[in-house]
């Protein structure tokens, strides 16, 4: 079946620094979504993308909708403590095949 | 608006029991998915309800089904508990006609 890589798996970064991660796929999908879960609890949606080539921001959260649909990007501007924790992306098309990526760990080092 | 719930939060089960799980989605929401998370096979689909029928099912044997109710509620049951099922269990709800999910804190169980 479809599925999403991200990548890092894994990053330690420094306060106050800015954080870049992907996702991408062999498949298109027609919307993009970005989770955040922190340990013990259910991913927290942080943002939505309905259009190729879409940028949306959130607060210091930047994710765009690659043109090809086939890829995301998610940006954290400025990083703090309670940034870390696991960011998920997931892909959908038309509500038939919702699919999650295995995640980026993200670390914030003080 | 009150969030996606999930009861219980906990369970601790023993080998052969069955368990339910059950979830309520956001008012207004009638699709409600549900996931099992493990650390070595991350987020996986087990199936989607909406309107009380069964509308995408994912790769799961049969000991894992579930349902839903006219007010959207959800449970979901595994029977003959392995200890492989140990896992946080995740059910999440969406407008009709949305793609976006919104979940619950999850059911963590664990199977000795």
């Amino acid at each position: 079946g479809q599925q999403l890589n991200q990548s890092p798996q894994s990053m330690f970064i420094q306060e106050g620094e800015d954080v870049s991660m992907n996702c991408t796929s062999s498949s298109i999908f027609n919307t993009w979504l970005w989770y955040k879960q922190d340990p013990g609890e259910g991913p927290v949606l942080l943002i939505a993308l309905y259009k190729a080539g879409e940028l949306t921001s959130n607060g210091r959260l930047t994710a765009q909708f690659g043109i090809t649909r086939k890829d995301s990007f998610l940006n954290i501007s400025a990083s703090i403590p309670s940034d870390v924790g696991i960011y998920f992306c997931a892909g959908d098309n038309y509500g038939q095949n919702f699919v999650f990526g295995p995640g980026t760990r993200l670390s914030v080092l003080p | 608006k009150a969030g996606v719930t999930q009861t219980p939060r906990y369970l601790i089960k023993t080998r052969g029991q069955q368990v339910t799980l059950s979830c309520s989605p956001i008012s207004g929401h009638r699709s409600v998915s549900w996931y099992q998370q493990t650390p070595g096979q991350g987020l996986q689909f087990l199936f989607e309800y909406f309107s009380e029928t069964q509308r995408n099912k994912g790769n799961f044997p049969g000991r894992f089904s579930g349902r839903q109710f006219s007010n959207s509620r959800s449970e979901m049951n595994v029977s003959t508990l392995e200890l492989g099922d140990s896992a946080l269990y995740l059910c999440a709800s969406s407008r009709a006609g949305s793609e976006t999910q919104y979940f619950g804190p999850g059911t963590r169980l664990l199977v000795l």
